[in-house]
């Protein structure tokens, strides 16, 4: 058991540019969940997948995020034309997918937008 | 709809003191609860979790929650702390049955104080 792992752990980018984080769940694990932190501030909720299904979205999810999950591995974040506001650590963890499950959370990607 | 409420953001105890950070919940259906630990630049690390079998809950590094329905609480306590406790905690509550999205509090920052 290797754990949730996230990269980049640190992104640096400018104002109306595209990113994209990468999350690798435990391998065993059928869902995976993203969630956005800010400063001072618990996770918040983004999406959630059953295998490579996207099963539920949060409104904190623009247009302008999306998730994917192919394959029903490893999952994607995208974030285009990056504003400020978008600044923040996003967290990623995954689960067996039993009725008291635990999730088990990646160290996180911290995103700066300038 | 569920929902936590962490009594204060910031707690100070001494090296050696009791440790209670305080945790209410709102839920409409019988929920599970969760206290997580997130070190500074980590992501979150589960404490210990309430699913409805024993009310006093026993966790790692010597952390213990009681849920008490009555009170709608699921406070934190560890009788002697440690400096390696010094972290943010998180509280968290789910509902119950097949996937639940988990809720989590706005954490409060532990400090101690040697």
């Amino acid at each position: 058991d290797t754990g949730v792992s996230q990269n980049p752990r640190h992104k640096i980018t400018k104002r109306g540019q595209n990113v994209t984080f990468r999350c690798d769940p435990i391998s065993e694990h059928n869902r995976l969940y993203w969630y956005r932190q800010t400063l001072g501030q618990g996770p918040e909720f983004l999406t959630y997948f059953q295998n490579e299904a996207q099963l539920e979205k949060s409104r904190l999810l623009s247009d302008r995020f999306s998730a994917e999950r192919p394959k029903g591995s490893f999952s994607t974040l995208e974030i285009q034309r990056t504003e400020q506001g978008d600044s923040a650590m996003y967290l990623c963890a995954s689960s067996l997918g039993l009725a008291q499950e635990t999730q088990y959370f990646g160290p996180g990607t911290r995103l700066l937008v300038l | 709809a569920q929902s936590v409420t962490q009594l204060g953001s910031h707690v100070s105890v001494s090296e050696g003191a009791l440790v209670l950070l305080r945790c209410n919940y709102s839920s409409s259906v019988p929920p599970y609860l969760f206290w997580y630990v997130q070190y500074p630049n980590q992501g979150l690390q589960l404490l210990l979790k309430y699913t409805s079998a024993a009310t006093l809950v026993k966790g790692i590094n010597g952390f213990e929650a009681e849920f008490k329905k009555s009170e709608t609480s699921f406070h934190l306590t560890k009788p002697s702390a440690h400096m390696s406790d010094a972290a943010e905690y998180f509280c968290a509550v789910s509902g119950t049955g097949g996937y639940q999205k988990v809720t989590f509090g706005t954490g409060t920052k532990l400090q101690v104080i040697p």
